[in-house]
């Protein structure tokens, strides 16, 4: 079946990196665009961008340029974030999600289970 | 504050029917469609409804949703226990140039 698997949940200290993966499986990987979206603890979503698995394009929404970092590796079907210089305000789940929508009418399925991110000295 | 705007929080008993708005503005729901998620508790969000009134495969038809000017709604008919989840509005804003979503609203069934 369609699902997209990430990896697990990681500790680090402030000023560190950190890259989550999200494994894509059951489709063609580059017929669809992958996402990412963060959510604080007992917050709502918040759209972090996407990158385009044609052409490894990456879109970084505002707040998010900078540190943050999508990319590929097509040849296992997965797709990478990697943020760098974590602060505890980073402290968060991280969801990568298959883009099933249109131009600028995106919606998102499958989504994979989160990685939490936890940033604390 | 997140670019659309939902209650944060909505409740009704088994069978009621519920419903859930999501407002915004010309620059995203004025002019383009609406995608609802759910998130049952620990989990991550599920796709619920895309293009404002399109059930996913395996959605109960006991959720239907609508967008009318800058407003959309997500009504939750026959209300059962397992509906209790967070939900949350989303879509394009062409201002933003990206994916909005609202803030949330968090369902309870009594």
């Amino acid at each position: 079946q369609v699902q997209l698997v990430q990896s697990g949940s990681e500790l680090k200290k402030p000023g560190a990196s950190v890259k989550i993966s999200c494994k894509a499986s059951g489709y063609i990987f580059t017929g669809y665009s992958v996402n990412w979206v963060r959510q604080a603890p007992g917050q709502g979503l918040e759209w972090m961008g996407w990158i385009s698995t044609n052409t490894g394009i990456p879109i970084y929404a505002q707040g998010f340029t900078g540190r943050f970092v999508f990319s590929l590796d097509t040849s296992v079907t997965t797709a990478y974030l990697q943020i760098s210089s974590l602060d505890v305000e980073d402290t968060a789940v991280y969801y990568c999600m298959r883009d099933r929508g249109r131009v600028k009418e995106n919606w998102f399925d499958p989504w994979g289970q989160g990685t939490l991110v936890i940033v604390s000295s | 504050q997140s670019a659309l705007s939902q209650p944060p929080s909505a409740s009704g008993t088994p069978g009621q029917r519920v419903t859930i708005s999501c407002s915004g503005t010309i620059s995203n729901i004025g002019t383009k469609t609406v995608n609802w998620y759910q998130q049952l508790p620990g989990t991550a969000p599920k796709l619920l409804m895309y293009s404002d009134n399109e059930r996913p495969s395996g959605v109960p038809d006991r959720f239907s949703g609508s967008r009318f000017g800058t407003s959309a709604s997500l009504a939750i008919s026959g209300l059962q226990s397992e509906d209790e989840a967070d939900y949350y509005c989303s879509a394009w804003d062409d201002s933003l140039n990206g994916v909005v979503f609202g803030g949330g609203t968090k369902l309870t069934v009594l």
